[in-house]
């Protein structure tokens, strides 16, 4: 079984650029979320996806939006990048059953901006 | 969204049990309580969960006060590798919600 995976590990861009960041769900799963960690904090929830579709998000902005891919594989776009989202991106999968979805994370891509 | 406490950080010898807590005194008759952990330099890992009863599986042990307003993970002997900080989540019956995570309990184990 497949683990969930990110690219890159780590990323540098200067502030007002874009970024895409991708995540490769769990085999069999059909969730995607997305999560910001700024250092020494928690992870905060971005938004999820499920079965390519928006579904729930936290407190971003627009420029914060993403897509999910039939394969279930999934982006987060950035724009207009500020210093604030100097931070560890998480991406997570899970598989929605109506009822519990132990959500299985990836380790990350570490963004800088500068 | 309901709110759990957590001490920032605990220490712990290797080899014993840890005993971490986590108040969520505004808790609902639905939401399951949850943790989750993270390990240096990756992402966080599920633990263990539970509504109403204690639960063991292999990695840990939930421990859900009569009450419901109060939980502790325990582990039951400690190995280096569990040095982590530890996420105590509520989440809603239907398990498609967003994890809400606080700052956690960073857990050191000294050897």
């Amino acid at each position: 079984e497949t683990g969930v995976t990110q690219s890159p590990t780590h990323l540098i861009k200067t502030r007002g650029q874009q970024v895409t960041l991708r995540c490769s769900s769990q085999s069999g799963h059909n969730t995607v979320s997305w999560y910001q960690q700024a250092l020494g904090q928690g992870p905060q929830f971005i938004f999820q996806y499920y079965r390519e579709e928006e579904n729930g998000r936290g407190n971003f902005p627009p420029r914060f939006s993403g897509l999910q891919f039939p394969n279930y594989s999934s982006e987060l776009n950035v724009n207009a990048l500020e210093l604030d989202d100097s931070a560890l991106y998480l991406c997570a999968s899970s598989y929605l059953q109506g009822r519990y979805n132990e959500q299985f994370f990836g380790p990350g891509t570490r963004l800088t901006v500068l | 969204d309901a709110k759990t406490t957590q001490p920032n950080s605990m220490e712990s010898n290797e080899e014993e049990p840890v005993h971490l807590p986590c108040n969520h005194s505004t808790i609902s008759g639905t939401d399951y309580i949850h943790w989750y952990r993270q390990l240096p330099s990756q992402g966080p890992e599920y633990v263990i969960h539970g509504l109403t009863s204690n639960v063991n599986n292999r990695m840990a042990s939930l421990a859900i006060a009569e009450d419901r307003k109060s939980s502790t993970l325990i582990l039951h002997r400690a190995t280096l590798r569990d040095a982590a900080v530890y996420y105590c989540i509520l989440r809603g019956l239907f398990g498609n919600e967003k994890l809400t995570f606080g700052t956690g309990t960073r857990l050191t184990i000294i050897p």
